[in-house]
């Protein structure tokens, strides 16, 4: 596709359930990010994929949450045991180098009731 | 440690009139440096980035930015403020140790007042 896409665009869940949230970076990017974005807050990061090494998870808040990146490509982020405090836009972003610019989807906004 | 201060977490201008969205940056390193925008509802977009050419960097829609290593700043200005300009902005350092992260300032929100 010509930009990262998301899925779901909107999740509503119950608290305790498990979620899935989809990105598909731009063909050809090696490095893919997961971020998210609480309300009114700036962008708190959560992991970094680069090619075929092993995944940066040092953001990630929790043992519920994990994701992993298949054929360098598509990338799922799940939360398992979701709480409501994991109500944010989840936001994924691309680059074609480890150092250059990102590109943005449009974020997946989870609210769990 | 690397870090990234935008200074106002609010500015208000009136349309026709300058913006200046402040940014100071902290790193070890030679950062690679961006400005982004978020429209409600939707992804962040690349306005600028400084990559150790030019101090002044020039990007789109009539925004551009100065880099000033003496004063570790990054400001964002633009001499003429639109409507279309109200939106969340995003001052961003990229630091090349290690696995590359980028640091994100916590957003100022621009209002452009009629």
């Amino acid at each position: 596709g010509a930009g990262v896409s998301q899925s779901p665009s909107n999740k509503v869940t119950e608290k305790g359930k498990d979620v899935e949230l989809r990105c598909d970076p731009i063909s050809g990017h090696t490095a893919l990010y997961w971020y998210r974005q609480s309300l009114g807050q700036g962008l708190e990061f959560l992991i970094y994929f680069q090619g075929n090494s092993a995944p940066d998870k040092s953001g990630l808040p929790s043992d519920r949450f994990s994701a992993e990146r298949t054929g360098g490509s598509v990338s799922t982020l799940t939360i398992q045991r979701t709480q409501q405090e994991d109500s944010a836009v989840y936001l994924c972003a691309s680059s074609y180098t480890s150092s250059g610019e990102l590109f943005f989807g449009e974020g997946s906004r989870l609210t769990v009731l | 440690a690397q870090s990234v201060t935008q200074l106002d977490s609010h500015v208000s201008v009136s349309e026709g009139t300058p913006v200046l969205l402040r940014c100071n940056y902290s790193s070890s390193y030679s950062p690679s440096l961006f400005w982004y925008v978020q429209h409600p509802n939707k992804g962040l977009q690349l306005l600028l980035k400084y990559t150790s050419a030019a101090t002044l960097v020039k990007g789109i829609n009539g925004f551009e930015a100065e880099f000033k290593k003496s004063e570790t700043s990054f400001h964002l200005t633009k001499p003429s403020a639109h409507m279309s300009d109200a939106a969340e902005y995003f001052c961003v350092v990229s630091i090349p140790s290690g696995t590359y992260k980028y640091i994100f300032g916590t957003g100022t929100r621009l209002k452009v007042l009629a």
